[in-house]
């Protein structure tokens, strides 16, 4: 059965601190890995995409890494601001397959 | 560059009427489409999915049905709502090809059913 799991639910943080986010997933078959960000009552906006091939993915203050034999992804976030709370879900790819983390809520305080 | 629409934002519905969600994409051409659930506290369920004009997968027995008239336009309704419905319904679509991969998503439509 393949499950993904975010850990913590929850994180706060004050402004300028850097901070991980955790995912991780029991089938390390995966073809891709995606996450994302929602802020409340929104849709959710994709932050990076990291095929199975690749170690890690960079967009500006935020980078992701992939270990699939170890069965993790992580989500780093350099000098957080409080433009960057929201909850942020990581999604793994398989083929015909898709699994959803249930997300981590981050606030990061002025 | 592409688009995702979802209308309406939100609705407010009683129990036993009909439901009709609309989802359009543009810049892009055949894409495959889908339909999310998103309940109070809990994480993204998906419900349907379409990899072409008048294809249809369901992912979970339940109250609702899809449509796919056009080739960027998706459409989730129900005959008779249930309180069970109510949700926050959020339209995707991903790139031709591997199902999944890469979506993105739209704004989002909360329904509450009273």
């Amino acid at each position: 059965k393949q499950e993904v799991t975010q850990i913590p639910a929850a994180l706060s943080v004050p402004e300028g601190e850097n901070l991980v986010l955790n995912c991780s997933f029991t089938d390390s078959a995966i073809y891709n890995l995606q996450w994302f960000r929602q802020d409340p009552g929104k849709g959710l906006t994709s932050l990076l995409l990291i095929q199975s091939s690749q170690r890690e993915q960079t967009s500006g203050r935020l980078n992701a890494s992939l270990d699939k034999s170890s069965g993790r992804s992580t989500l780093y976030i350099a000098a957080s601001q409080p433009g960057d709370s929201a909850t942020y879900l990581c999604a793994v790819i398989y083929d015909n397959d898709m699994r959803f983390g249930a997300g981590t809520r981050l606030t990061v305080k002025p | 560059s592409q688009t995702i629409h979802q209308w309406p934002a939100t609705l407010v519905q009683p129990v036993g009427s009909p439901l009709s969600l609309e989802c359009t994409v543009e810049g892009t051409s055949n894409p495959n489409l889908y339909w999310y659930r998103q309940a109070a506290g809990r994480g993204l369920q998906l419900l349907f999915y379409s990899v072409g004009i008048g294809q249809i997968s369901s992912e979970v027995p339940q109250n609702l049905s899809a449509s796919r008239p056009q080739d960027r336009q998706f459409i989730l309704s129900s005959k008779k709502l249930l309180l069970s419905d109510s949700g926050f319904y959020l339209c995707a679509w991903s790139g031709t090809g591997i199902l999944y991969n890469e979506q993105f998503f739209g704004p989002g439509t909360r329904l509450t059913v009273l």
